[in-house]
């Protein structure tokens, strides 16, 4: 089985630049989740998918951050524009199904992330 | 809010020795706990789970306890491999609302010399 592709492995940009990264999640999962890793950090949520739609949003920095998932299928995250604070692994993960509580997190498959510097 | 703190690394190890990472957690509610390992160059995987208090999840060597009284999910290995060589998390996962909420720790690389 394929996991979650990402691309591309690595950017570096300067700030007030435009980056865009690229999802594939695994075939047939419903739920797409994009987070961000800060160096020394925890990965943090910024957005999740169900199928097409958003489900949560709320720690995504609207005014900067964009994303989508056309076709319920691959997603985008976009940051313009970047500032330095922005630099970080931007990791993509998904899961067949949103059961109860109890089963989240042992069905979450990660991609390898994006690393970001902005320079 | 919920959280999650773990032992700031890094942790140096010689081959077979002992490993504990500790772990704590504040919730309000009854969450489920994760260790997620990271070895370099590749995604986070799920290493092991515990979903209720006294349960005790296991993985390729190693443990962790739901500890309840103690708000604590330590990781322990009783002999590292250099294999072992990574970062790992704990996590907490909480119904919030909607959506299912998964909190992660700071990570704590964990280096095995041979």
């Amino acid at each position: 089985e394929a996991g979650v592709a990402q691309s591309p492995r690595y950017k570096i940009i300067e700030k007030r630049q435009s980056v865009a990264f690229w999802c594939n999640p695994i075939s047939g999962h419903a739920t797409l989740y994009w987070y961000q890793q800060i160096l020394g950090q925890g990965p943090k949520l910024l957005i999740q998918f169900q199928n097409n739609g958003v489900v949560d949003d709320s720690q995504l920095p609207k005014d900067r951050f964009s994303a989508e998932r056309l076709k319920g299928v691959d997603s985008t995250l976009k940051i313009q524009p970047a500032k330095l604070e922005d630099s970080a692994v931007y990791l993509c993960a998904s899961s067949a199904d949103q059961g109860g509580a109890r089963w989240f997190g042992e069905k979450l498959f990660f991609g390898s992330g994006t690393q970001l510097s902005v320079l | 809010g919920d959280s999650v703190t773990q032992m700031e690394g890094p942790v140096t190890l010689s081959e077979e020795a002992f490993l504990t990472i500790n772990c704590t957690y504040t919730a309000t509610g009854y969450p489920s706990l994760f260790w997620y390992v990271q070895y370099p160059g590749e995604g986070l995987q799920l290493l092991l789970k515990a979903t209720k208090a006294d349960d005790k999840g296991s993985n390729k060597g190693f443990e962790a306890t739901y500890r309840k009284e103690t708000t604590s999910f330590h990781l322990e290995k009783g002999s590292v491999q250099v294999s072992d060589s990574a970062v790992y998390f704990c996590a907490l996962s909480y119904y919030g609302g909607a959506t299912n909420k998964l909190i992660f720790g700071t990570g704590t690389l964990l280096a095995v010399q041979p």
